[in-house]
């Protein structure tokens, strides 16, 4: 297994649609991460977990909305989305969440268009 | 307001020569900055780090300098290797205050044979 997956790799929805992106880290960390990647713009942090307790909310909108069940597994779910909302969405892990010293281990990302 | 700029979008290097990309921070508070690579269709994967104590990391290939001064950190691959062809990220920290690196939108290297 390798350290971060994601899934769906792809996901094409209406902006009507209900739909969750999953990650599950395999690398016994204690942060998890939801970064968007627009074309042409630096990744944006999203949220972050610590412990499974949301510690940061980048002003999201609430059509995207994150769960931790466990420390392993992070979901955005995602509602009544916007074609601006198209992007690469990038779940991250680090050792913690609180030192910034130490490097993120990104999954492959999820490449999401909504039309 | 991006804090984290890199300013050349593309480079292409001949193999076996020195590749050097460059990053800008507006943060002075900034005191932790990593390197990323990634290739199509994968994450990023963690290059190299460095700390704003020192000026200077090197890890085989690839060296970060610092200059702090200038808020200006730089990325050298020598020599190049085609392999190396990937758009790379520079990022910033504060460190111990919590979760936010702030990102450099990319610099697209192509090493060509």
């Amino acid at each position: 297994e390798t350290g971060v997956t994601q899934t769906p790799r792809h996901l094409v929805m209406g902006m009507t649609n209900k739909k969750s992106l999953k990650c599950e880290q395999h690398l016994g960390h204690n942060a998890m991460y939801w970064y968007k990647q627009s074309a042409k713009k630096p990744l944006e942090l999203m949220f972050v977990y610590s412990l499974e307790e949301r510690v940061e909310n980048n002003s999201v909108p609430s059509r995207f909305s994150p769960e931790c069940p466990n420390s392993s597994h992070l979901f955005l779910h995602l509602h009544t989305l916007q074609p601006e909302d198209s992007a690469l969405y990038l779940c991250a892990s680090s050792q913690d969440a609180v030192t910034n010293t130490g490097e993120l281990f990104f999954g492959e990302g999820s490449r999401l268009t909504v039309l | 307001d991006q804090q984290v700029k890199q300013n050349s979008p593309s480079l292409s290097v001949q193999e076996g020569r020195i590749s050097i990309l460059n990053c800008d921070y507006t943060n002075s508070m900034f005191d932790y900055f990593l390197w990323y690579k990634k290739y199509p269709a994968e994450g990023p994967t963690f290059l190299i780090s460095i700390s704003s104590i020192k000026d200077k990391n090197e890890d085989g290939r690839f060296t970060v300098f610092l200059n702090k001064s200038a808020k200006h950190l730089s990325l050298h691959i020598v020599p190049s290797q085609p392999g190396d062809s990937a758009v790379y990220f520079c990022a910033a920290s504060v460190s111990h205050t919590g979760n936010q690196f702030y990102f450099g939108t990319g610099t697209s290297l192509t090493v060509i044979p």
